[in-house]
C-alpha cells in the first residue's frame, strides 16, 4: 500500500534552516511527482512546489521560490524540503502529497515549530 | 492567481439532511477537486475532474460544475460526514486551494 512518511514534528530556532523529509514506499518512487502543502491553523492550504523524483524538475509557487528548496534522494525513495531563515510565520503543519494532478495520498504531516 | 473562494465557511446539517457547498473561481477552471479534512488528519482526496468520487467515497457525495462556479453536495447527511472540505484547482499555476467549509452536524 502506498505510504508517505514523515516525521511528526520539529522545533527549530529563528534564523535557522530545516529539511523535513517524506519517505515513500509501496508504488515506483520516480513515477509520480511529489508536492508539498502548508497548513497554519486558520489559514487553509497552500501549494509549495512539487519535484519530478526522476529528474528533479522543480515548479515552485512564486510565493515560496526564496524559502522552499525541493530535493529528493532516489535511492531511498525520500523527497526533502528545505525551508530557510525561518520565522514565526513558518510555523505550520507541512504536508507531502502524491500526484501531477490531484493529490491521491498524503503524509501525516510534519508540524514545525519555529521558537527560540 | 486564482482565488477560490467557498462558501458557507461553516455549516451546520442533520442527519438526512441533503447539503450542498460552493466553490467559485477568480478565473474559469477545467476541472475543480476537492478534498475532506478531519481534525488532526490529513487531507483526502474526495471528488477529482469535478464530478468523479475518489475511491471508498460514499455514492451520496456528488460533485458539478463548470468555468467558475463549482459544488459538492452529499445527498443525505451522516455523522461520518462531518468535516472540512477543500476545493483545488489546477487549471492555473500556482496550483490554488480555497479556505474550505467546515460541516458541522446539528
Amino acid at each position: 500500500q502506498v505510504q508517505l512518511q514523515q516525521p511528526g514534528a520539529e522545533l527549530v530556532k529563528p534564523g535557522a534552516p530545516v529539511k523535513l523529509s517524506c519517505k515513500a514506499s509501496g508504488y515506483t518512487f520516480t513515477s509520480y511527482w511529489m508536492n508539498w502543502v502548508k497548513q497554519r491553523p486558520g489559514r487553509g492550504l497552500e501549494w509549495i512546489g512539487r519535484i519530478d523524483p526522476s529528474d528533479s524538475e522543480t515548479h515552485y509557487n512564486q510565493k515560496f521560490k526564496d524559502k522552499a528548496t525541493l530535493t529528493v534522494d532516489k535511492s531511498s525513495s525520500t523527497a526533502y524540503i528545505q525551508l530557510s531563515s525561518l520565522t514565526s510565520e513558518d510555523s505550520a503543519v507541512y504536508y507531502c502529497a502524491r500526484g501531477g494532478g490531484n493529490y491521491d495520498y498524503w503524509g501525516q504531516g510534519t508540524t514545525l515549530t519555529v521558537s527560540s | 492567481e486564482n482565488v477560490l473562494t467557498q462558501s458557507p465557511a461553516i455549516m451546520s446539517a442533520s442527519l438526512g439532511e441533503k447539503v450542498t457547498m460552493s466553490c467559485r473561481a477568480s478565473s474559469s477552471v477545467n476541472y475543480m477537486y476537492w478534498y475532506q479534512q478531519k481534525s488532526d488528519a490529513s487531507p483526502k482526496l474526495w471528488i477529482y475532474y469535478t464530478s468523479n468520487l475518489a475511491p471508498g467515497v460514499p455514492a451520496r457525495f456528488s460533485g458539478s460544475g463548470s468555468g467558475n462556479s463549482y459544488s459538492l453536495t452529499i445527498s443525505s447527511m451522516e455523522g461520518e460526514d462531518a468535516a472540512t472540505y477543500y476545493c483545488q484547482q489546477f487549471t492555473s499555476s500556482p496550483s490554488t486551494f480555497g479556505a474550505g467549509t467546515k460541516l458541522e452536524l446539528k
